[in-house]
């Protein structure tokens, strides 16, 4: 199966402030139809997941513009330009290269 | 508005079965793979299985591999995991989660995830 690994595992970050979080694979993402099979997911506290970023830099619908996504490869970010309150929950990384589809530890954001 | 509604989770005995189902609405069921997706109590998330849009092709996680079988209604807009031989470890709160469409697209990813059925397996 594909590792995905994320860092850091915790984040406390300042209203306003930007954020960011790192997922690497054991493996490219990269497939031969040219398209990147990594997606960001944020599990709000008590909430199922919901899905932010597909194909690594891609915005999913309704998702606001503070959010980015970019890599390639093996190496992938998520940033947040400017963190609000609402941000706070638990993000994945997730790939689907190959199945099963894996996702990383998650890493939780909370608001100092 | 896509909408997921997870039902036909519980307590459970080791070794003892259960069905869980997942009424979709929104959209068109039919031409969309579906998945399951676990989550075990304050851990992170392990995707369980995927069937295509017309239930030709099923795929599972090696730790459900031959206990559990993905099916799906597309008359009714159903989607169904039969859970045998059930263990501790497969207590979680269990997800759907609408796929991708096309051959091989389905697999690909989870856009709108449903609000989960907790199983717990004890004795």
């Amino acid at each position: 199966d594909v590792v995905m690994t994320q860092t850091p595992l915790s984040l406390s970050v300042t209203p306003g402030q930007p954020a960011s979080i790192s997922c690497k694979s054991s493996q490219s993402l990269l497939y031969r139809d040219g398209k990147t099979y990594l997606y960001w997911y944020l599990q709000k506290p008590g909430q199922p997941p919901q899905l932010l970023i597909y194909e690594a830099s891609n915005r999913f619908s309704g998702v606001p513009d503070r959010f980015s996504g970019s890599g390639s490869g093996t190496d992938f970010t998520l940033k947040i330009s400017r963190v609000e309150a609402e941000d706070v929950g638990v993000y994945y990384c997730m790939q689907s290269i190959q199945l099963p589809p894996t996702f990383g530890q998650g890493t939780k954001v909370e608001i100092k | 508005q896509v909408q997921l509604v997870e039902s036909g989770g519980g307590v459970v005995q080791p070794g003892r079965s259960l069905r869980l189902s997942c009424a979709a609405s929104g959209f068109t069921f039919s031409t969309y793979g579906m998945h399951w997706v676990r989550q075990a109590p304050g851990k992170g998330l392990e995707w369980v299985a995927v069937i295509s849009s017309d239930g030709s092709n099923q795929y599972y996680a090696d730790s459900v591999k031959g206990r559990f079988t993905i099916s799906r209604d597309n008359s009714k807009n159903m989607l169904y995991l039969q859970m045998n031989s059930l263990r501790a470890e497969d207590t979680a709160v269990y997800y759907c989660a609408k796929g991708g469409r096309g051959s091989g697209s389905y697999v690909r990813y989870m856009d709108v995830w449903g609000k989960g059925t907790t199983v717990t397996v004890s004795s």
